[in-house]
């Protein structure tokens, strides 16, 4: 089963909003609405930010949110701010019998 | 608070077996998925594995034939073995609990693993 296809950078001002896509196939992002998303800061342990395509975990400020258009699922951060800055990675789940997978991450840039 | 601590060597030689283990604290261990998860230096994530507390596995079909792991509810530990090691295995370990299907809402802090002589 093969990575999910994120881009490899984006970036924004302070203050705007960026789209992070990510796409899989019917097999796993089209096929189930279990698309999670990962905030990652150098050195640091992956943080769960999205989960279920669009839920956020408590404490997951509301300027995160998720969304799912067949088999490519977006990750939407408005107001940026310096500390959004980061690697997102996504993940879907793939079926029960289906090992997990994630996205090949993308590193996103405060300007 | 979940919390998830990753422990063992720090440097393992060509070939030989890398053995981590994972301990869970601030709840059980049961009725849950755990997964070990790498990262190579500068690269993306990596999924090894998982296993229930049942003792059921499922692994990444590219690892499969080098991959065990084990999970002990008695200590509340799980564990990742990985045989015939080679400088390409050199990584960030992680382990995490998979909670919703395809989420991990808990992370260890991570351990690095350098396969060198």
């Amino acid at each position: 089963q093969s990575a999910l296809t994120q881009p490899p950078s984006a970036s924004g001002s302070p203050g705007q909003s960026v789209t992070i896509s990510c796409t899989g196939t019917s097999s796993d992002v089209g096929g189930y609405n279990y698309v999670s998303w990962y905030q990652q800061h150098p050195g640091k342990a992956p943080k769960l930010m999205i989960y279920e395509v669009s839920k956020r975990p408590s404490g997951v400020p509301d300027r995160f949110s998720g969304s799912k258009s067949g088999n490519t699922a977006s990750l939407t951060v408005s107001g940026l701010q310096a500390e959004d800055e980061a690697d997102y990675y996504c993940s879907s789940y793939a079926g029960s019998n289906n090992f997990g997978v994630f996205g090949t991450g993308t590193k996103v840039t405060v300007l | 608070q979940v919390q998830l601590q990753e422990s063992g060597p720090g440097l393992v030689k060509p070939s030989e077996t890398l053995s981590l283990t994972c301990t869970v604290s601030g709840g059980s261990i049961s009725s849950y998925y755990w997964s070990w998860i790498r990262q190579p230096a500068g690269k993306g994530l990596e999924w090894i594995g998982r296993i229930y507390t049942s003792g059921s596995t499922n692994y990444n079909p590219s690892l499969k034939s080098r991959v065990t792991m084990s999970v002990d509810t008695s200590k509340n530990q799980f564990s990742l073995k990985l045989s015939s090691v080679t400088a390409a295995d050199t990584a960030v370990y992680y382990c995490a609990r998979v909670g919703l299907p395809g989420s991990y809402d808990y992370w260890g802090q991570g351990t690095l693993v350098t396969v060198s002589s």
